[in-house]
């Protein structure tokens, strides 16, 4: 079956722009996960869904950065006033449940703000 | 931070056995370890947990050590494919969880 699908794959937008970034999840996983993986670097957490609910958000940076998970499938993570510190693969990532041992990654978006 | 070291870089022959050490001094009774990699240009991929005991499945092997303070991943016969970096992460919970990763051991595997 399908894995997790992330659009665009490469996304290259103007300091000061507004982006989306989208992920489908693995259908009827409930659990969805964003990171952001800087160049070199681990990911990094930066907010998780259990539903149509964000469980926790304490990884977002800032209040320019905001995900929402309307009908508990597709997700989308929104970025304003992007800066170029914000340049990263932004990954996504769903689990079956919260209690499931594995989590499956999607391949990532490519954000590059110049 | 995570609360795991590794060592930055490895390199395993081809056909030889993978053994990452991880160290995780300050893990907690109820903490799992968990080990993950990622492959160029793609999101990271599940490869196996543990509590205390060791585990296998088809893809490597965990060895945790008695104080639970370190662990092994092993892959028996390490492949070009096996090329990739390596992240083990302690983690509250035996579900997924909001991961804290390290930089990981970049795995490269020669011919």
């Amino acid at each position: 079956g399908a894995g997790v699908s992330q659009t665009p794959s490469n996304k290259v937008t103007e300091k000061g722009k507004y982006v989306e970034l989208r992920c489908d999840p693995i259908s009827g996983h409930t659990a969805l996960y964003w990171y952001r993986q800087s160049l070199g670097q681990g990911p990094e957490f930066l907010i998780y869904f259990q539903g149509t609910g964000a469980a926790d958000d304490s990884g977002l940076p800032n209040d320019r950065f905001f995900a929402v998970r309307p009908e508990g499938s597709v997700s989308t993570l929104k970025i304003q006033r992007t800066e170029r510190g914000d340049s990263a693969v932004y990954l996504c990532a769903s689990s079956s449940t919260q209690g499931a041992t594995e989590a499956f990654f999607g391949q990532g978006t490519r954000l590059t703000v110049v | 931070d995570a609360k795991t070291t590794q060592p930055p870089s490895m390199d395993c022959a081809e056909g030889r056995a993978a053994n990452l050490p991880c160290n995780h001094s300050t893990i907690s009774g109820n903490e799992y370890v968990y080990w993950y990699r990622q492959i160029h240009s793609q999101g990271p991929q599940y490869i196996i947990h543990g509590l205390k005991n060791n585990e296998t499945n088809e893809m490597a092997s965990l060895i945790i050590t008695e104080d639970r303070k370190s662990s092994t991943l092993i892959l028996p016969h390490a492949t070009l494919r096996d090329t990739a970096v390596y992240y083990c992460i302690v983690s509250p919970t035996s579900g997924t969880y909001k991961y804290i990763f390290g930089t990981g051991t970049r795995l490269k595997v020669l011919a």
